[in-house]
């Protein structure tokens, strides 16, 4: 049974950098052909995709974020992080990792986490 | 970016009715790239829907899709107590993929 936990402070300052990681248990995620992506939600607003990542290390970025979001992929850990810079309050949500969907192609979501809420407030 | 427009924002209905919940994109999808999804208070979203039509694995049949281009739609046949959430359509036909905003489904 796949299980995706994401972890990471869950206050951060205005204009430093927001770090989570997605914790991958259940399947393997260095041998995976699936993609693996953050998204977020405000509180009370709807859904937006930060951008994915695929255990090759392959990116690939919402243009809303590109300036300032990273994703990177550690399979030996099978773990994948989310860094986005430069903060603001707008920046508060609730935030997935997740998996893409079987059956492949198509990067919809058949996995999630359970979100964790970053508040950026100082 | 595609914007995908949800309605109605709410939708009030009882037990045992027909809820139909409409997903409009701003242009035409190539592709049967659109999923939905259901939240419930404080749970992330659950996949309920894939390639406009297909139903994820565990999904009861009173949940169907359908639609084309521009408009599409996600049909709820007959509305148990735990179809009570909100619904969020997506499209992951263009980069970068989108969600609508979301369609309530309260009681009456």
């Amino acid at each position: 049974q796949l299980h995706l936990q994401e972890s990471g402070p869950g206050l951060v300052k205005p204009s430093e950098t927001l770090s989570l990681t997605c914790t991958v248990s259940g399947a393997s995620i260095s041998s995976s052909v699936y993609h693996w992506a953050w998204i977020r939600q405000p509180p009370g607003k709807g859904l937006e995709c930060l951008g994915g990542i695929s255990s090759g290390g392959s990116t690939s970025y919402n243009p809303s974020f590109e300036s300032r979001v990273t994703i990177s992929v550690d399979t030996s850990k099978s773990q994948f992080s989310l860094k986005l810079s430069s903060v603001t309050a707008a920046d508060t949500a609730v935030y997935y990792c997740v998996r893409q969907g079987e059956p492949l192609p198509g990067w919809y979501w058949g996995s999630w986490g359970q979100g964790t809420l970053v508040t950026v407030s100082s | 970016e595609i914007v995908l427009t949800q309605s109605p924002g709410t939708l009030s209905l009882s037990p045992g009715e027909r809820a139909a919940l409409s997903c409009r994109a701003s242009q035409g999808l190539r592709r049967s790239y659109l999923a939905w999804y259901q939240q419930k208070p404080g749970q992330a979203p659950r996949l309920l829907i894939y390639g406009v039509s297909s139903r994820a694995t565990g999904i009861p049949d009173r949940f169907s899709g359908s639609g084309s281009g521009t408009d599409f739609t996600l049909t709820i046949t007959r509305l148990e107590p735990e179809d009570f959430a909100v619904y969020y359509c997506q499209q992951y036909d263009l980069s970068p993929q989108t969600f609508g905003q979301g369609t309530k489904v309260e009681f009456k």
